[in-house]
């Protein structure tokens, strides 16, 4: 199976801080990566395909960079909607697989 | 735009089979494109992909669940399923159907909690 190592598991931040949360694959997965981002009690829902494409909806301070092993989400300015927890998926291979997550907490 | 509705019961007891349905609004289960398919989320933790099944009926299953887990399709119900063997309390979750795609999972539906418990 591929691993997926996402770190951090939690941070603080603060409303207008730029965010980075990193996922690591264990073996290549070209650009076969999404991000999701996951409210109390609520599906996740889709914010980046294809490592690096906006879902239609998802406001511009979200981004996705990298490709093979590395990836990056990325929220350019914090907002008070988004501090919540955060999954990479990578779906290269069967099984398909999820990092562990990410909670973005105020600081 | 495509929804997803999961339904089942909310308990199930030890050892017993948990067995949930999909049902799939403004939108088909025929496309090649797509497989549909389950994930889960235990309380307070991650996610878990559990398994997908094409319109023919091909599955693709995680090994974790050995020989548990058995997904079907009914393209003119437009409805999937899923159940799992000889539950155990480490089975209680959300239990999540969604559209799984070349681009990731999406849509998802809302989710249903399933405890077991006796």
């Amino acid at each position: 199976d591929i691993q997926m190592t996402q770190s951090p598991s939690s941070l603080y931040a603060s409303i207008g801080d730029r965010v980075t949360i990193s996922c690591r694959a264990s073996q290549g997965i070209g650009t076969d990566l999404a991000w999701y981002q996951q409210k109390p009690g609520k599906a996740p829902k889709r914010l980046v395909f294809a490592a690096t494409g906006l879902q239609t909806g998802v406001p511009s301070r979200f981004s996705g960079s990298g490709s093979g092993t590395e990836f990056i989400l990325t929220i350019s300015s914090l907002q008070p909607e988004d501090f919540t927890t955060y999954y990479c998926l990578q779906h290269n291979a069967y099984p398909w697989t999820f990092g562990q997550g990410t909670r973005v907490e105020m600081k | 735009q495509l929804q997803l509705q999961e339904s089942g019961p909310g308990l199930v007891r030890p050892s017993e089979t948990l067995s949930l349905t999909c049902s799939v609004s403004s939108g088909s289960l025929t496309s090649a494109q797509y497989t549909w398919g389950w994930i889960r989320q235990p309380p307070g933790k991650g996610l878990e992909w559990l398994g997908s099944v094409s319109y023919s009926g091909s599955t693709y299953s995680n090994a974790s669940l050995k020989s548990r887990i058995s997904m079907s399709i009914d393209t003119s119900k437009n409805h999937f399923s899923f159940n799992l063997t000889s539950v155990t309390t480490a089975d209680t979750a959300t239990y999540y159907c969604a559209r799984m795609t070349t681009l990731g999972v999406h849509p998802w539906g809302q989710g249903t909690l399933v405890a077991v418990s006796s």
